[in-house]
């Protein structure tokens, strides 16, 4: 079956501007994740939504950064006026419940120049 | 400061013997550990996991122990093949503190298994 998918998978950006990345979970899974994956580091939690619900965004790093799944199902996650520091591989993840095994997409690799 | 520590960065084995790598983790709270493995370009792929109330889980070529007394967690392969080489990242989840499902990942480290 069609795993997570996630677009687009290369993306360079000029500071200042505005990116969206967008993130398809896998049929029927409930759960959403963001992670942050800078060179060399672990990912890193950026946000969770169940359903359509976001219910944890704490590790949004600040407020230029911004997710949305209005439907339950496709995900958004928007970065305004982007930074180099923005610049990182931005994983999505999708699971059955809050706690059962999350997939990963391939992620979408963003260079902010 | 990091709550769930890779100390190795890379790891070499050759086909056929033991892979052992490390994980060691600070947050007593944490109840779940899993085990991802990554290849270039693409995303984690989950490999294994253990719940804090075992301290081995075992599936075909891949082992998981977890010594909670240590807070360290290993996964071992048995027998390593090439096509293992990849980033191996050790993971961590509590149930508190944010969504249960928020996974704590260590920085990994790259197997390289040589024929």
């Amino acid at each position: 079956g069609a795993g997570v998918s996630q677009s687009p998978r290369y993306k360079v950006a000029k500071r200042g501007q505005d990116v969206a990345l967008r993130c398809d979970p896998i049929s029927g899974h409930v759960s959403l994740f963001w992670y942050q994956q800078a060179l060399g580091q672990g990912p890193e939690f950026l946000t969770y939504f169940q359903n359509e619900a976001q219910l944890d965004k704490s590790g949004l790093p600040s407020d230029r950064f911004f997710a949305e799944r209005p439907e339950g199902s496709v995900s958004t996650l928007k970065i305004q006026r982007t930074q180099q520091e923005d610049s990182a591989v931005y994983l999505c993840a999708s699971s059955l419940g809050e706690s059962e095994t999350q997939y990963f997409g391939p992620g979408t690799r963003l260079l902010v120049l | 400061d990091q709550q769930v520590k890779q100390n190795s960065p890379s790891l070499s084995v050759q086909e056929g013997r033991i892979s052992i790598l490390n994980c060691d983790y600070t947050n007593s709270m944490f109840d779940y550990f899993l085990w991802y493995k990554k290849y270039p370009a693409e995303g984690p792929t989950f490999l294994i996991s253990i719940s804090s109330i075992k301290d081995k889980n075992e599936d075909g070529r891949f082992t998981v122990f977890l010594n909670k007394s240590a807070k360290h967690l290993s996964l071992h392969i048995v027998p390593s093949q090439p096509g293992d080489s990849a980033v191996y990242f050790c993971a961590a989840s509590s149930p508190y503190g944010g969504s249960q499902g928020n996974l704590i990942f260590g920085k990994g480290t790259k197997l390289s298994v040589k024929p």
